[in-house]
């Protein structure tokens, strides 16, 4: 069975300083790999995704992500963290090869402190 | 183009109750997703519909039903409300079907409170 992970429940990082945001998955097939982010009293907000091609991802806001496949993970990461960036961030994985729901992980909470 | 919308945006009920959500997909979306959001549970899958059909179930029971019409539409419907109930419910729609190279566009949720 599909299914993801968010070791961290919340991250605190100083503001410029760079942050990261752990995601590993578990697939049988090609993994499709996302991260949303959520405001407070917002839905989720769609930052990048990864289907194929470069394991180096750009997206929205300045984020990134690297797909590693022997670590099975899908870190996002940003160089230079801004309190803007303070919110929920969830990965989500889908079986390419199988008709089965995306999953989403518990969502990890990013503060960034001025 | 307009976002996905849900209605209503807050809603509260007493035990025992039923309620229906809707949820209006960004235009030419064929794929309608449910997600229970709490706290403790973070973002749990309820159901997703893709042109009418009932494409793939989370583990909730039978209380939760949804549907999907013709227009892309969705309703889901919760019946004999329990306090554990209590949550955000998101509705997500994509283009085809979830995951599946197309990302998902959230609408802003259902905040409904069980008393």
């Amino acid at each position: 069975a599909q299914s993801v992970a968010q070791p961290e429940d919340q991250v605190n990082v100083a503001e410029g300083n760079p942050l990261t945001v752990k995601c590993t998955y578990s697939v049988s097939g090609n993994p499709y790999l996302f991260w949303y982010v959520q405001y407070p009293n917002r839905g989720l907000q769609f930052l990048l995704k990864y289907i194929t091609g470069d394991n180096l991802v750009k997206g929205s806001y300045g984020f990134e992500a690297e797909f590693n496949k022997s670590q099975t993970s899908f870190h996002l990461k940003k160089p230079s963290a801004l309190v803007s960036d303070s919110a929920l961030y969830f990965c989500a994985v889908r079986d390419g090869n199988r008709d089965d729901k995306i999953i989403f992980g518990k969502g990890t909470r990013l503060h960034i402190l001025p | 183009k307009a976002g996905v919308t849900q209605t209503p945006r807050y809603l509260i009920k007493t035990r025992g109750q039923q309620v229906t959500l809707s949820c209006s997909p960004i235009s030419g979306h064929r794929s309608v997703s449910w997600y229970q959001q709490t706290p403790g549970q973070g973002l749990q899958f309820l159901f997703e519909y893709f042109s009418e059909t009932q494409r793939n179930k989370g583990n909730f029971p039978g209380r939760f039903s949804g549907r999907q019409f013709s227009n892309s539409r969705s309703e889901m419907n919760v019946s004999t409300l329990e306090l554990g109930d209590s949550a955000l419910y998101l509705c997500a729609s994509s283009p085809g079907l979830a995951g599946a190279y197309n990302e998902q566009f959230f609408g802003p949720g259902t905040r409904l409170t069980v008393l």
